[in-house]
């Protein structure tokens, strides 16, 4: 049972304007959300996090969003620059349980 | 060198073979993890040690041995693997575990498995 999905396995944006990536969870206990990003042989490297007591948080071009009752996140990115073309990875936990995370979304940022 | 290190970064191996990866840090933090990224798949929690001491076993197959000699290095031993055990082993740190997996986690660059 996928507690943490990313349902879009690819997205294609153009430089310059906005990415959205998606995350869905099943979980009403997790309270601690991360978003990891990857570049081919590396490992992942943490982005941003949210706790389920904000439902924003930005850093430079990055802002997540959390709505609570649909149990959804995402990740903006804006503007788009094509480094950041990598597979991002939305994670989650809550108290001292280990991290739940996605199968993660390719982005791909067409210059 | 800085950060997680991960030695070899890529192994091809036979089911009867014996090998072992390496993990280092040289971030000074005292928690270590082994995660299994297979394709298509969630990362997999595989096990924790925190100040030397293994506090997560994630229901992992006793043919994946793991061995934390001090809090810089992780080993992971591998014997008599099936070929569906191939996939990206990434190793992780972090400061500590707190009061959470919350700590944020560093990663090393993963060690690319085959067994034939």
């Amino acid at each position: 049972d996928q507690q943490v999905k990313q349902n879009s396995p690819s997205l294609s944006v153009q430089e310059g304007r906005i990415s959205i990536l998606n995350c869905d969870y099943t979980n009403s206990m997790f309270d601690y959300f991360l978003w990891y990003k990857k570049y081919p042989a590396e490992g992942p490297t943490f982005l941003i996090s949210i706790s389920s007591i904000k439902d924003k948080n930005e850093d430079g071009r990055f802002t997540v969003f959390l709505n609570k009752s649909a149990k959804h996140l995402s990740l903006h990115i804006v503007p788009s620059q094509p480094g950041d073309s990598a597979v991002y990875f939305c994670a989650a936990n809550f108290g001292n349980e280990k991290l739940t995370f996605g199968t993660g979304t390719r982005l791909t940022i067409i210059p | 060198e800085t950060g997680v290190t991960q030695t070899p970064r890529h192994l091809v191996m036979g089911m009867t073979n014996k090998k072992s990866l390496k993990c280092e840090q040289h971030l000074g933090h005292n928690a270590m993890y082994w995660y299994k990224q297979s394709a298509k798949k969630p990362l997999e929690l595989m096990f924790v040690y925190n100040f030397k001491e293994q506090t997560e076993n994630n229901s992992v197959p006793s043919r994946f041995s793991p061995e934390c000699p001090n809090s810089s290095h992780l080993f992971l031993h591998l014997h008599t693997l099936q070929p569906e055990d191939s996939a990206l082993y990434l190793c992780a740190s972090s400061q500590d575990l707190g009061g959470a997996f919350t700590d944020t986690q560093y990663f090393g660059p993963g060690t690319r498995l085959t067994v034939l």
